[in-house]
């Protein structure tokens, strides 16, 4: 079974800040299978990144996202107030269908 | 625009079965696959199970084989999902989410369905 580790745990940053989030899997996955998606407190995630590196409909170019095998990264460029929430990747396997890393806070410094 | 709107708050005992209704609109119901997703106070997310909303096909994550039940109404384009044999592990916010029809991510997410077991 695939395991997607996440880190760090928590990142605290400031607005106009770079943050980089790593997202490492236990085996080698397909980029077409690695997604990435937003929380904020209160609300459902928010797809921001699909097949490692495509930015959803609507997701700012701040936003990117890189790649393959086993690590996995999403990068974003200038960090707004807006953007301050948890951070999940996730993958497709066969079993279980769908996994999801443990997140990433980040949070204002 | 595509909506997925699930059923209010539910709080139940333990042993009790729950149903959360998923109501999809602004897109054809049959050309996507459905997920649920439950997410515990405080932890991340946990994929539960899938239907095919074609021909009403499931399959759930092992740990949930015998206490999930996925279906669907095509003629209201709603999907339901049962969680039988209720315990205090199963509070949480359930999820559904729309897969995409070309790629292994969700876009479009229900707003949540918090369930509470207790006594």
């Amino acid at each position: 079974e695939i395991v997607l580790t996440q880190s760090p745990g928590t990142l605290s940053l400031s607005p106009g800040d770079r943050a980089t989030l790593s997202c490492r899997a236990s085996q080698s996955v397909s980029s077409s299978y690695l997604a990435w998606y937003q929380q904020k407190p209160g609300q459902a995630p928010r797809l921001l990144i699909y097949d490692a590196s495509t930015r959803a409909t609507g997701v700012p170019d701040r936003f990117s996202g890189s790649g393959y095998a086993t690590d996995f990264t999403l990068t974003i460029s200038r960090l707004e107030p807006d953007d301050f929430a948890v951070y999940y990747c996730q993958q497709y396997g066969t079993s279980p269908g769908y996994i999801f890393g443990q997140g990433t806070k980040l949070e204002i410094k | 625009q595509v909506q997925l709107v699930q059923s209010g708050a539910e709080v139940k005992k333990p042993g009790a079965s729950v149903t959360v209704s998923c109501k999809t609109s602004g897109y054809t119901f049959t050309n996507n696959l459905i997920h649920w997703m439950r997410q515990a106070p405080g932890q991340g997310l946990e994929w539960m199970g899938v239907i095919n909303l074609n021909n009403g096909a499931t399959s759930y994550e092992r740990k949930f084989q015998d206490k999930v039940a996925v279906t669907r109404d095509t003629s209201t384009s709603t999907v339901y999902m049962e969680v039988s044999s209720l315990t205090a592990d199963d509070t949480a916010v359930y999820f559904c989410a729309r897969r995409m029809a070309q790629a292994w991510a969700f876009d479009y997410w229900g707003q949540g369905t918090p369930v509470t077991v207790s006594s």
